[in-house]
């Protein structure tokens, strides 16, 4: 067990809905990042937020948003869904905003679009 | 665009053998290269990282080579056990703290 807990474990909704996915950190971590693992574009960094601040932006679609709360915890936003936003969802924290500081994985959120 | 390009995309080897991925790069930008090990149903987790100042890295029974004039790395596996079967991603990263990552290499080893 990591220590980052991300819910729901499993997500079906349907074509242009909006879903939220909620990542706990580890105790005093205080970056949060977000990945998309898809079968067609692999493991993908989509946002990090330390301490509150966004600190780096990947391959983050406009229709999808994250903010992490004063508690540390995040939350990633994703709207207008597609049958293609389907993928595992990961989110990861780390005590350090440095990149070679090393980040804890959760489990993942799995979200099916249908 | 893939900005990191792995293979080979599966490897099976027999208990104790050297399973070896390889990875390559065109940004020179990028200056942190991780690897990470994932297990089905679990999160990707790091296992080893270099960066270009060096072209070895040991931790345990993971070594990366690095090469910086071809702008190609590798992950090789010493001993490789039962319990190293998993899937295996590389990845660079640059300054701004952005993370590419190749397409993965499942890995079975044979007991």
């Amino acid at each position: 067990d990591s220590g980052v807990t991300q819910t729901p474990k499993h997500l079906i909704t349907a074509t242009g809905q909006r879903v939220t996915l909620r990542c706990s950190p580890r105790s005093g971590d205080l970056s949060v990042y977000w990945y998309q693992q898809s079968l067609d574009q692999g493991l993908q960094f989509l946002i990090q937020y330390y301490n509150g601040e966004e600190r780096a932006k990947g391959n983050i679609l406009e229709r999808f948003s994250a903010q992490q709360f004063p508690d540390l915890h995040s939350e990633l936003n994703l709207s207008s869904l597609e049958l293609g936003d389907s993928a595992l969802y990961f989110c990861a924290s780390s005590v350090g905003v440095s990149r070679d500081t090393e980040a804890f994985f959760g489990q993942g959120t799995r979200l099916t679009v249908v | 665009q893939q900005q990191v390009k792995q293979s080979p995309q599966s490897l099976i080897v027999q208990k104790g053998g050297i399973p070896i991925i390889n990875c390559a790069y065109e940004n020179t930008a990028f200056d942190y290269f991780p690897w990470y090990q994932q297990f089905p149903g679990k999160g990707p987790a790091l296992l080893i990282a270099i960066r270009p100042d060096v072209s070895e890295k040991k931790e345990g029974r993971f070594t990366i080579s690095f090469n910086k004039s071809a702008k190609q790395f590798s992950l090789h596996i010493m001993d490789s056990q039962p319990g190293d079967s998993a899937t295996y991603f590389c990845a660079a990263s640059k300054a701004g703290n952005q993370f590419y990552f190749g397409t993965g290499t499942s890995l079975t080893v044979i007991p």
